[in-house]
């Protein structure tokens, strides 16, 4: 059973550009949690989805950024017309219901030069 | 909002030693969840150990353990027989349960433990 799955593992953009980070949850986990980690920090949630829909949004920026979890293929965080401050590591983590353990990915390292 | 705090930024340790991690948080809730998780240079986020609020008796996983105190909202994190492998960052992690769950971990800031040989 394969973990969590998140790629690209590094993606370097432009300023300006858009960065699209995919995550494939755990094999029969319907639950997909977005967090941050800049430098020296810990993890800051962004968002929650279930397929198709988005549970609590409440830590995502409010422009630029962007989630979605289809019915069919992977979660995608979108950041649209990135800036340096987006630079981070953007960790996935799923879990099989609300209240079960949530496993995470190895994160998508983004540079923005 | 709940908040979790980490006040040793850096700790280190003997091979072979006990070391003890800290962690404080501040809830107005009564039904939570807390954990540690250790990341490694890989940035893998490793759950080490887990506590459910309602559950008097602290949690044990092998040569972890935590001291969990809920009337002081501390939830330490104890590690025997410290191993080289265990050099991580170490992140304490609370989750509410008053929407369903439905809310994400909060993170502290962590804590870089450092094993001597």
């Amino acid at each position: 059973n394969a973990g969590v799955m998140q790629n690209p593992r590094h993606l370097v953009r432009r300023r300006g550009q858009e960065a699209r980070l995919r995550c494939s949850p755990m094999k029969g986990h319907s639950h997909v949690y977005w967090y941050r980690q800049l430098p020296e920090e810990g993890l800051k949630f962004m968002v929650y989805l279930q397929k198709e829909n988005i549970i609590d949004e409440s830590g995502m920026p409010k422009e630029r950024f962007s989630a979605e979890f289809p019915k069919e293929g992977p979660s995608i965080l979108r950041i649209q017309q990135v800036v340096r401050g987006d630079s981070a590591a953007y960790f996935c983590a799923s879990s099989r219901t609300v209240n079960t353990e949530a496993f995470f990915g190895q994160g998508t390292r983004l540079t923005v030069v | 909002a709940q908040t979790v705090t980490q006040s040793q930024p850096e700790m280190s340790v003997q091979e072979a030693e006990t070391v003890t991690l800290s962690c404080t948080y501040d809830t107005s809730e009564s039904d939570y969840y807390l954990f540690w998780y250790k990341q490694p240079p890989s940035r893998q986020m490793i759950l080490v150990i887990r506590q459910e609020a309602y559950k008097q008796q602290n949690a044990t996983e092998n040569r972890f353990s935590v001291n969990f105190q809920k009337a002081a909202k501390s939830f330490s994190l104890k590690i025997s027989d410290s191993q080289l492998g265990d050099a991580a960052m170490y992140f304490c992690a609370y989750r509410s349960l008053s929407g369903g769950g439905a809310d994400g971990l909060t993170f502290g800031k962590g804590t870089h433990l450092i094993i001597q040989p």
